[in-house]
């Protein structure tokens, strides 16, 4: 039972330049979350997926988007990087509903934009 | 929307010195309060959560208090231990909507 998993752990990109993180569990969650984290700034919500099918912006939706492949699996892309965006990001899953629930964090990826 | 704002942002205690962590929320209709701890480099963990239908909930060391009319709610470590220094980061919601996390509080436990 791997819990949360994240891929990759670290990014170095240029500007312009684009990626996709990506994130499943294995426990079986129906919601998954994807935050990033600077410093001083606390958790803020990207997008999140309340149920497999479903996606929606959280605070700071802006330069990303999302795809929830299946119950599992739920990506991230930025499709045009900005040093704005270099951040740690973290994605979580919670067995069901919004809130309620534990959120289970993966390790987290650490992205530089250049 | 909701809005959480934690206080201090920085926290230096004595070990063995109790450390207090305050939060205050905005949406008089949020439910359910849990804390995270991060320590550094890692994941954020789930310690201790506490729902509206309660004032108090206690975890061994750790305790988070509610004030529904006031609006606000606390995290309480008594003993603290060197492996208590992490970020912590409280969090509220509605229920209806994910939740939304304070700013953190980093607290040091000094031997």
């Amino acid at each position: 039972n791997a819990g949360v998993t994240q891929t990759p752990k670290f990014q170095v990109l240029k500007t312009g330049q684009s990626m996709t993180l990506q994130c499943a569990q294995d426990m079986n969650h129906n919601s998954m979350y994807w935050y990033r984290q600077d410093p001083g700034m606390g958790l803020r919500l990207i997008y999140y997926s309340a149920s497999e099918g479903t996606t929606d912006k959280g605070e700071v939706p802006n330069g990303y988007n999302v795809s929830r492949l299946n119950k599992r699996e739920f990506s991230l892309r930025l499709e045009s990087a900005a040093p704005s965006q270099t951040s740690v990001y973290f994605c979580a899953s919670s067995i069901g509903g919004l809130a309620h629930n534990e959120q289970f964090f993966g390790p987290g990826t650490r992205l530089t934009v250049l | 929307g909701e809005n959480v704002e934690q206080h201090p942002s920085t926290l230096s205690v004595q070990e063995g010195d109790s450390a207090v962590i305050k939060c205050t929320y905005s949406d008089s209709a949020s439910n359910y309060f849990p804390w995270y701890k991060q320590e550094l480099g890692k994941r954020p963990q789930l310690i201790i959560d506490i729902r509206s239908n309660v004032g108090e909930k206690k975890d061994q060391r750790i305790a988070v208090t509610l004030n529904k009319t006031a609006k606000h709610f606390s995290l309480h470590i008594t003993e603290t231990q060197p492996e208590d220094s992490a970020v912590y980061f409280c969090a509220a919601t509605s229920g209806n909507t994910p939740l939304v996390f304070g700013k953190g509080t980093r607290l040091s436990v000094i031997a």
